[in-house]
C-alpha cells in the first residue's frame, strides 16, 4: 500500500536556527501538500506541490519535490517562537491522501 | 467567511453504542474529507466524497464505519457499535474540488471522540 514516511520525528533547534523535515513516499505521487498543526489546533494548508523537482518559496519557507515525485522536504531559514507546532506531508495519489507522521518541531528563545 | 464546522466538538459514549458526527464544508466545496488522529500521530485517511457520492472509501477501517453526504454538502459520520480503540480525533476537511487537481484542504476543528 501507499506509505508516507517523515523524518526526523522530533527537531529541537535555538531560535534563529535552520529546520529541514524530509518526507519520503514508496509510491509515485500525484502532488504533494504540506500542513502544519500548532499544538490543540487542526492542520492548516501551507502549500502544494505538483510538478516535478519544483521549489516554492513563502519568506522563510522552502518546499521542494523530488525529481521522482516520491520525495519533499521543508525547509525553514532562521526558525522563531512562531514556528513551533508539528509539520505534515501528505502524498496525493489522485484520490485520497495519505499524510506522514509530522515532524515536530520545538524552537527554544 | 465561515470555515468548516463539525458538531459536537466532544463526544464521550460508551462501548458498543452508535455515534453520529457531522461536518459542515465551506460553501461551494465539490469535495470533503473525513480523516482520524490519534495523539501522536497524523491524520489517517478515512473517506472523500466528491459530491453526493462517495469517490474513494478505502480507508475506512471496517463496516462499522459509514459516511454519508446525502445533498453534497454537510456529511454525516456514523459508527456503529463503538469500540474503545475508535477513541480519536475526527477531522473533516473540505476543498473546492477534489482528485488530483489543485486541492487545498480547509480542515474544521474536529470532533474528540472518547470510547468508555
Amino acid at each position: 500500500g501507499q506509505q508516507v514516511m517523515q523524518i526526523p520525528q522530533y527537531q529541537h533547534v535555538q531560535e534563529g536556527e535552520d529546520f529541514t523535515t524530509y518526507c519520503n513516499s514508496s509510491t509515485t505521487l500525484s502532488n504533494i501538500q504540506w500542513y502544519k498543526q500548532r499544538p490543540g489546533g487542526h492542520p492548516v494548508f501551507l502549500i502544494q506541490l505538483v510538478k516535478s523537482g519544483e521549489v516554492k518559496k513563502q519568506k522563510r519557507l522552502t518546499f521542494q519535490f523530488g525529481e521522482a515525485k516520491k520525495n519533499s522536504s521543508l525547509h525553514i531559514t532562521a526558525t522563531q517562537t512562531t514556528d513551533v507546532g508539528t509539520y505534515f506531508c501528505a502524498g496525493n495519489y489522485g484520490q485520497n491522501f495519505v499524510f506522514g507522521p509530522g515532524t515536530r518541531l520545538s524552537v527554544l528563545p | 467567511g465561515a470555515g468548516v464546522s463539525q458538531t459536537p466538538s466532544n463526544k464521550v459514549t460508551e462501548k458498543g453504542k452508535y455515534v453520529e458526527l457531522r461536518c459542515d464544508p465551506i460553501s461551494g466545496h465539490t469535495a470533503l474529507y473525513w480523516y482520524r488522529q490519534s495523539l501522536g500521530q497524523g491524520p489517517e485517511f478515512l473517506i472523500y466524497f466528491q459530491g453526493t457520492g462517495a469517490a474513494d472509501d478505502s480507508g475506512l477501517p471496517n463496516d462499522r464505519f459509514f459516511a454519508v453526504r446525502p445533498e453534497g454538502s454537510v456529511s454525516t459520520l456514523k459508527i456503529q457499535r463503538t469500540e474503545r480503540g475508535d477513541s480519536a480525533v475526527y477531522l473533516c476537511a473540505s476543498s473546492l474540488v477534489g482528485g488530483s487537481t489543485y486541492n487545498e484542504q480547509f480542515f474544521g476543528p474536529g470532533t474528540r471522540l472518547t470510547v468508555l
